[in-house]
């Protein structure tokens, strides 16, 4: 099945700076590739997506890379704020698939 | 709110119990999915349906039962547990799940379990 790894694990960053997370994918047939936000008490949400004719996608401060050749996308935050943190997943949704999850701290 | 609605929001339950977590969703989605997370597998897949039809069950137990009257509302029957299966159980749905990506997630805000 779809085999999808994400790192890193935990990312500390403090207030202003930018933070990237990372997942690779195994299925070379994957056409979408989206990243959810879990804040506290809360399910997952989508954030930021990305489909596999284009190699980047902005929305205000977040933005998403796709480089099929490698198998890989990337979620980028930029200017960061304490309410960026939060759990972060990337998915496969060919299998509904998650990574592991990304802790993100902002420190103000 | 994300329309999908999960209760209860917390159950603390014995390994002898027998209850049921349900899920409603209003999006008029065909997809709904059963997803387990804890510290040691975060959002772990436990099954998937299709138009009601079950595709998918990730090698669960059978101590987890679930059940999909309509497109609208999910089931998971729990009975028997064991301390190992207190987790947070979180629904959600989307517009299908066959024939290639399900597209944008709707998750609920989850059924917190523990089992004593």
């Amino acid at each position: 099945g779809e085999n999808v790894e994400q790192h890193p694990s935990t990312l500390s960053v403090q207030e202003g700076d930018s933070a990237v997370i990372k997942c690779t994918y195994s299925d070379s047939a994957s056409n979408y590739f989206p990243w959810y936000k879990q804040e506290l008490g809360k399910g997952p949400q989508l954030i930021i997506d990305i489909r596999s004719n284009v190699g980047e996608k902005k929305d205000q401060r977040i933005a998403v890379t796709l480089n099929k050749t490698a198998k890989h996308f990337s979620l980028h935050i930029t200017e960061t704020q304490p309410e960026d943190s939060a759990v972060y997943f990337c998915a496969a949704p060919r299998e509904a698939t998650f990574g592991r999850g990304t802790s993100l701290i902002v420190h103000p | 709110e994300t329309g999908v609605t999960q209760t209860p929001r917390h159950l603390v339950m014995g390994m002898t119990n027998k209850k049921s977590l349900k899920c409603e969703q209003h999006l008029g989605h065909n997809a709904m999915y059963w997803y387990k997370q804890s510290a040691k597998k975060p959002l772990e897949l436990m099954f998937v349906y299709n138009f009601k039809e079950q595709t998918e069950n990730n090698s669960v137990p059978s101590r987890f039962s679930p059940e999909c009257p309509n497109s609208s509302h999910l089931f998971l029957h729990l009975h028997t547990l064991q301390p190992e299966d207190s987790a947070l159980y979180l629904c959600a749905s989307s517009p299908r799940a066959s024939g290639g990506n399900t597209g944008e997630l709707f998750f609920g805000e989850g059924s917190r379990l523990t089992v004593l």
